[in-house]
């Protein structure tokens, strides 16, 4: 079964800094184009970045160029996301997303984690 | 960037009606376009994909149409599981999302 579980949320002050992981079990993570997708409270999904299967390729959301890195392991089947500089508007749940693709960017998310709640306040 | 409308925003109906939302693209996107549904609390789960191929495992009174810039999902007969909010993606480029359409109880 596949499962993917974000975790490393939290509260965070404006100019902050912040890392989330995503665990991720039952498929061949080496294989697959990885993203983060962002859900502000109330509001609608935003794509943030999506890296290829040995993160020779990143791609980033204008929004947060410059302040968010998107990074894997493939030994630890993991995906995180190093959040710095962050932004009152930066706050939402952070899901990790598997590209439907496999090998090939699709940009099409066949599974999601449960979500990690960031919030930037002071 | 390519922009996603959808409409309407909130669409109240009962169980068995026949429920169509449409979502509009900035510009053509071919037939590169996902169906999401999503509960409160819940990730959101893939429906379709390239407008109108059903996803392993998703009901088939679930239906996809469309092409170019006008794309509609359709529930042919409303079920009680339903009621959520469906959320369009187009993946001609970066991808980006509709606003988000709530189906909720009439």
């Amino acid at each position: 079964e596949v499962q993917l579980v974000e975790s490393g949320g939290g509260l965070v002050q404006p100019g902050g800094s912040l890392r989330l992981s995503c665990a991720a079990s039952g498929f061949t993570f080496s294989s697959y184009w990885m993203s983060w997708v962002r859900q502000a409270p109330g509001k609608g999904l935003e794509w943030v970045a999506n890296i290829k299967q040995d993160g020779s390729e990143k791609y980033y959301v204008d929004s947060v160029k410059g302040r968010f890195t998107i990074s894997r392991d493939n030994a630890k089947n993991s995906l995180y996301l190093q959040m710095n500089s962050l932004r009152a508007e930066d706050t939402a749940v952070y899901y990790c997303a598997r590209d439907w693709g496999g090998t090939t960017v699709i940009n099409v998310f066949d599974y999601w984690g449960q979500g990690t709640l960031v919030t930037v306040s002071s | 960037d390519i922009q996603m409308t959808q409409s309407p925003s909130t669409l109240s109906a009962s169980v068995g009606d026949r429920v169509t939302i449409t979502c509009r693209a900035s510009q053509s996107i071919s037939s590169w376009l996902a169906w999401y549904q999503q509960k409160p609390g819940k990730a959101p789960k893939l429906l379709i994909y390239k407008a109108s191929s059903l996803e392993s495992g998703v009901p088939s009174r679930f239906s996809g149409s469309g092409s170019g810039t006008e794309f509609t999902l359709t529930i042919s007969s409303l079920q009680p599981d339903d009621f959520a909010t469906y959320y369009c993606q187009q993946y001609n480029s970066f991808p980006t999302f509709g606003q988000g359409t709530k189906v909720e109880i009439k």
